[in-house]
């Protein structure tokens, strides 16, 4: 089970956007920096955002990210069929290990 | 451009020992820390530890430790991860990824390797 709460899937149609929250608590999203990552199965996972909201180069702009308190989301604008995979959060906790939300599959219906 | 080529596929018994390659090109290999990941069939990441190519120091997330060794070959940009007495629920893909420049956490991760323990 994972310590980072994501809900386990997400939809929407092409040109939506669809927002994944990731929730956690005082010792881990309330005191660090979240990176989003991209993942199609058997692949090697992507990374979409970091420090919260920062992209790195090449991730289109549709993507953004945030937190709030004990929350951290991200949203993906201008949906397109080729989002469609699992994203998932990950972080330092305060015990200085790095912690994964259980990922969100995203559908675009 | 940053890749991380991970070994093959593995089938052990239960109590071998697992040994994964990583092997790093693109960057300068003893700039930035190598983490090892596991994804059980149907569960979420798990973070096992880390290692330094440079010293050599490690890591390692408690889960783990007593039963996990991270080391690595500078000569070959190659990490390794080796895992001990395995049990049918180390049965997972696990994964080696670079630390990231932006922040420590990783930013670009290797294949894969499926490791299925089985008698």
């Amino acid at each position: 089970q994972s310590v980072l709460t994501q809900p386990p899937s997400a939809s929407g149609t092409p040109g939506q956007r669809v927002t994944i929250s990731c929730s956690g608590s005082s010792s881990d999203i309330g005191s660090n920096a979240v990176n989003w990552y991209r993942h199609v199965p058997g692949t090697a996972p992507k990374l979409l955002m970091y420090q919260n909201n920062q992209r790195p180069s090449g991730v289109p702009d549709r993507f953004s990210g945030s937190k709030s308190g004990t929350s951290a989301s991200l949203a993906i604008n201008g949906l397109q069929s080729e989002d469609e995979a699992d994203y998932f959060c990950a972080l330092w906790d305060d015990s200085l290990e790095v912690i994964f939300g259980g990922g969100t599959k995203v559908t675009v219906l | 451009q940053v890749q991380l080529v991970q070994s093959g596929a593995e089938v052990k018994k239960p109590g071998a020992s697992l040994k994964v390659s990583c092997t790093t090109s693109g960057y300068t290999f003893t700039s930035y820390y190598i983490h090892w990941m596991r994804q059980a069939p149907g569960q979420g990441l798990e973070w096992m530890g880390w290692v330094d190519p440079k010293r050599g120091a490690t890591n390692y997330a408690r889960k783990f430790k007593g039963r996990v060794t991270m080391t690595r070959d500078a000569s070959i940009n190659t990490v390794y991860m080796d895992l001990s007495r395995l049990k049918s629920d180390d049965t997972a893909v696990y994964y080696c990824a670079k630390e990231g420049t932006g922040n420590t956490l990783p930013d670009y991760w290797g294949q894969g390797t499926l490791v299925t323990v089985s008698s």
